[in-house]
């Protein structure tokens, strides 16, 4: 049940792209993005409510394909305080559930 | 957006001990709240929701005589690990739901070691 996430971790020299994709098992009414720092609490990045919605804002941006069950986290030109883990959050109605993560590391 | 206090940010505690967790809304009321576990490297589990005035709803596999749960007032929820074992040790998190145009303001977090 829980959605999984892909890659499970990258690296990316500063400036440069990644995409990040949540997949769930089941139909999905919301789609939440947040960031995890190492021994913090998660930090909420964006929602998406509508299938086919795309959400962005500064390089930060993502889509949510409602038919597929999936979504998408687009970083663009990376800078090093990116570093972090990204989790996807499903809302299918009645539950809510975190992915499995993705452990995001820019170097210089 | 909510914020939200979660005490104490670190606690190590004997075998056997008990630990509250406390998490407080400080700037609206919160009739639900969420309580999570973490451990190193992986995802949040979410282990109950908390419903002010209520008895709090525990996900399957979660130990509802271990892991007491207390909303007694629409600002604070707190989580009771009694009996603590060492695989209690683990970073536990509560959020609250940030109705359906905001996501979830979560707590600091506490780091709980079980020795």
């Amino acid at each position: 049940q829980q959605p999984v996430q892909s890659p499970q971790a990258v690296i990316l020299r500063e400036g440069e792209d990644a995409v990040i994709n949540c997949s769930s098992s089941k139909a999905l009414y919301s789609v939440h993005w947040y960031r995890q720092k190492h021994g913090e609490a998660p930090v909420f990045l964006m929602i998406l409510l509508k299938g086919g919605e795309q959400k962005g804002h500064d390089k930060i941006s993502a889509s949510f394909n409602e038919k597929k069950q999936q979504s998408s986290l687009y970083l663009t030109a990376s800078q090093l305080s990116y570093s972090g883990t990204y989790f996807c959050g499903l809302n299918t109605g009645n539950q809510f559930y975190f992915g499995t993560g993705t452990s995001l590391t820019v170097i210089p | 957006g909510a914020v939200v206090s979660q005490h104490p940010s670190r606690v190590i505690c004997k075998s056997g001990t008990s630990v509250k967790i406390e998490c407080r809304s400080l700037d609206f009321q919160a009739t639900t709240m969420f309580w999570y576990r973490q451990f190193p490297k992986k995802s949040l589990m979410l282990m109950a929701t908390s419903n002010e005035g209520s008895k709090a709803t525990y996900e399957q596999g979660v130990e509802k005589d271990k892991f007491l749960i207390n909303h007694a007032s629409l600002t604070l929820s707190t989580l009771t690990v009694t009996s603590a074992h060492p695989e209690d040790s683990s970073f536990y998190i509560c959020s609250t739901e940030g109705g359906q145009y905001y996501g979830y303001t979560f707590g600091s977090g506490t780091r709980l070691t079980v020795v």
